[in-house]
């Protein structure tokens, strides 16, 4: 059974830091890898998808690894802003539209 | 492009009584469709999942179901309601033939059982 764990669970940082999410999984045999946003009591929105068959995504000051054999993903986040504020979620396909979640990085983003 | 409606957008339902939430996709043709549940203090759970009409597959056992009547709407029903039930019921759709599509989530449902 597919585990995926995220690392930290919440982080606070000032404004202006570069940082760095962590995610792990246990099943290496994955389809995909997608990272979301979550604000409070909001829906999801996707930052990134990683095929299997790549090592990383950017995305303006986003940029996303993943290294499938070690079975590790880590979202970078340059130039953090309060706006960043928010909950980032990582998530692997690795059964036929299966998509198991970590439970989430809290991240808050001080002026 | 493509945009996913949910609604209710709240709900506070008595215990033991009924539960229907919608979710229609606009903007695309033959979509996955997916019910995910997250409750507090832990990760989104995948519920159901749907191909196409009529066809619905169920990851976990509990008094829900699913139903899709037409291409682009999911509805997830209860015929009676456990304090369990309570959570944020997300829906979201992906393209459709591939495996490994991005999926895509609505605004999401506050469901409160009393």
């Amino acid at each position: 059974k597919q585990e995926v764990t995220q690392i930290p669970a919440a982080l606070s940082v000032p404004e202006g830091e570069n940082l760095v999410l962590n995610c792990s999984f246990t099943d290496s045999a994955i389809y995909n890898l997608q990272w979301f946003r979550q604000d409070p009591g909001k829906g999801l929105t996707s930052l990134l998808l990683i095929q299997s068959s790549q090592r990383e995504q950017t995305s303006g000051r986003l940029n996303a690894s993943l290294d499938k054999s070690s079975g590790r993903s880590t979202l970078y986040i340059a130039a953090s802003q309060p706006g960043d504020s928010a909950t980032y979620l990582c998530a692997v396909l690795s059964g036929y539209s299966t998509l198991t979640f970590g439970k989430g990085t809290m991240l808050l983003v001080s002026p | 492009s493509q945009t996913i409606h949910q609604w209710p957008a709240t709900l506070v339902q008595p215990v033991g009584s009924p539960l229907s939430l919608e979710c229609t996709v606009e903007g695309t043709s033959n979509p996955n469709l997916y019910w995910y549940r997250q409750a507090a203090g832990r990760g989104l759970q995948l519920l159901f999942y749907s191909v196409g009409i009529g066809q619905i597959s169920s990851e976990v056992p509990q008094n829900l179901s699913a139903s899709r009547p037409q291409d682009r709407q999911f509805i997830l029903s209860s015929k009676k309601l456990l304090l369990s039930d309570s959570g944020f019921y997300l829906c979201a759709w992906s393209g459709g033939g591939g495996v490994s599509n991005e999926q895509f989530f609505g605004p999401g449902t506050r469901l409160t059982v009393l």
